[in-house]
């Protein structure tokens, strides 16, 4: 069965340090999404892309994140300088661009800012 | 915000059938009603969506009442591979998954 990649699955860094993440999507999905989830509480939408254009960043931190799909497919998912708040599980989904069909997320990057 | 009222948390027994209740008195006509659940320190996994009529998988049902207002998710056997927090969520078209607190479903031997 067809899977969302993610990688690393855990990530220590210092703070102040670079951190970046890889998303592979399902084959032939178009809709990209990056969701980060602070333990206790449920995933919260960071950026969503259709193709390789950003379709919402509105609740992307720009002045320290970024996220890139330069040719459609995997993804990029930035953040520097890392800061101790930004400790977190942050999770890859995709779906295909039908309207109302399901998507399917990895198992996601645990990110731990010391 | 999420447009959903699930309750915090709710046990059930291990064989038994677990029904999970969600209200959505908001929704519109073109949203659905999905279903995904968490299992501890892994990616969200989707369950099973649907518009107005009930619907069933290998993993679970859908009841969604007439009035579109609340639905419930009924787990037929319970396993305590089961056990998770389960999110219900509305939404239209292509728009992102917007997640609330969800319920957390503790299967009990």
């Amino acid at each position: 069965e067809a899977e969302v990649a993610q990688s690393p699955r855990y990530k220590i860094t210092e703070k102040s340090q670079a951190v970046a993440f890889w998303c592979d999507p399902i084959s032939g999905h178009a809709t990209l999404y990056w969701y980060r989830q602070i333990l206790g509480q449920g995933p919260e939408l960071l950026v969503q892309f259709q193709d390789e254009s950003v379709v919402d960043d509105s609740q992307l931190p720009k002045d320290r994140f970024s996220a890139e799909r330069l040719k459609g497919v995997d993804s990029t998912l930035k953040i520097q300088p890392a800061e101790l708040g930004d400790s977190a599980m942050y999770l890859c989904a995709s779906k295909t661009g039908t309207a109302n069909t399901e998507a399917f997320f990895g198992q996601g990057t645990r990110l731990t800012v010391v | 915000d999420a447009k959903t009222t699930q309750p915090t948390s709710m046990d059930c027994a291990e064989g038994r059938a677990a029904n999970l209740p969600c209200n959505h008195s908001t929704i519109s006509g073109n949203e659905y009603v999905y279903w995904y659940r968490q299992i501890h320190s892994q990616g969200p996994q989707y369950i099973i969506h649907g518009l107005k009529n009930n619907e069933t998988n290998e993993m679970a049902s859908l009841i969604i009442t007439e009035d579109r207002k609340s639905s419930t998710l009924i787990l037929p056997h319970a396993t305590l591979r089961d056990t998770a927090v389960y999110y219900c969520i509305v939404k239209a078209g292509n728009t992102p998954l917007v997640f609330g607190k969800g319920t957390r479903l503790s299967v009990i031997a």
